[in-house]
């Protein structure tokens, strides 16, 4: 397996445009997050799916954010409009639905808000 | 609610000196740990985890941790560093009951010089 991959992996808009971040996680996974690394605040988890379904998005910072998991292989983070402050490094990560299981991670998605 | 504190947000160390890296955990429930490494521009990679067989944790590239339930820690470690080694370490920490996200510390950036 290639592992869970993100695209695009470096973003560069302008303040209030829409940005969307694709995520294809390992086949067989269960479960899936999306996480924001900032130096100011680490590693957020943001929002997480188990099955495509959402369970717990408390992490998102505000209504411009938004996740969706449409089938098994495929998930989005949209933000809109997009600010300065959302500059930071996404990561996607996948899971199996088993206790103590680690998450793989994608090489994340850097994105710059102008 | 779980949390990790990583007790050191850098440590510097000499090329062959023993790497002590800081991880205390807080718990209601009985936690899965585990350590992850990031390198520059790169997504995390799972270094070891604990899975409760062995108090003590061989990981990969010559790191081990030890699980100690009456210090609430998992501290990382490894003989004797190596420039290689030089990345920024994560500790996290994940519950039982088939919810699987991890929660991070802060990090650790280790630097090893010559």
């Amino acid at each position: 397996d290639a592992g869970v991959i993100q695209s695009p992996r470096h973003e560069v808009t302008e303040m209030g445009q829409e940005v969307t971040l694709r995520c294809k996680p390992i086949s067989g996974h269960d479960y899936l997050f999306w996480y924001r690394q900032t130096m100011m605040r680490g590693l957020e988890l943001l929002i997480y799916f188990n099955n495509n379904v959402p369970i717990d998005d408390s992490g998102m910072p505000e209504d411009r954010f938004s996740a969706k998991m449409p089938n098994a292989s495929f998930s989005t983070l949209k933000i809109q409009p997009s600010e300065p402050r959302d500059s930071a490094v996404y990561f996607c990560a996948s899971s199996l639905a088993r206790d103590n299981t680690e998450a793989f991670f994608g090489q994340g998605t850097r994105l710059t808000v102008v | 609610a779980q949390s990790v504190t990583q007790l050191g947000s850098h440590v510097s160390v000499s090329e062959g000196a023993l790497v002590l890296l800081r991880c205390n955990y807080s718990s209601s429930v009985p936690p899965y740990l585990f350590w992850y490494v990031q390198y520059p521009n790169q997504g995390l990679q799972l270094l070891l985890k604990y899975t409760s067989a062995a108090t003590l944790v061989k990981g990969i590239n010559g790191f081990e941790a030890e699980f100690k339930k009456s210090e609430t820690s998992f501290h990382l470690t490894k003989p004797s560093a190596h420039m290689s080694d030089a990345a920024e370490y994560f500790c996290a920490v994940s519950q039982s009951g088939g919810y699987n996200k991890l929660i991070f510390g802060a990090g650790t950036r280790l630097a090893v010089h010559p």
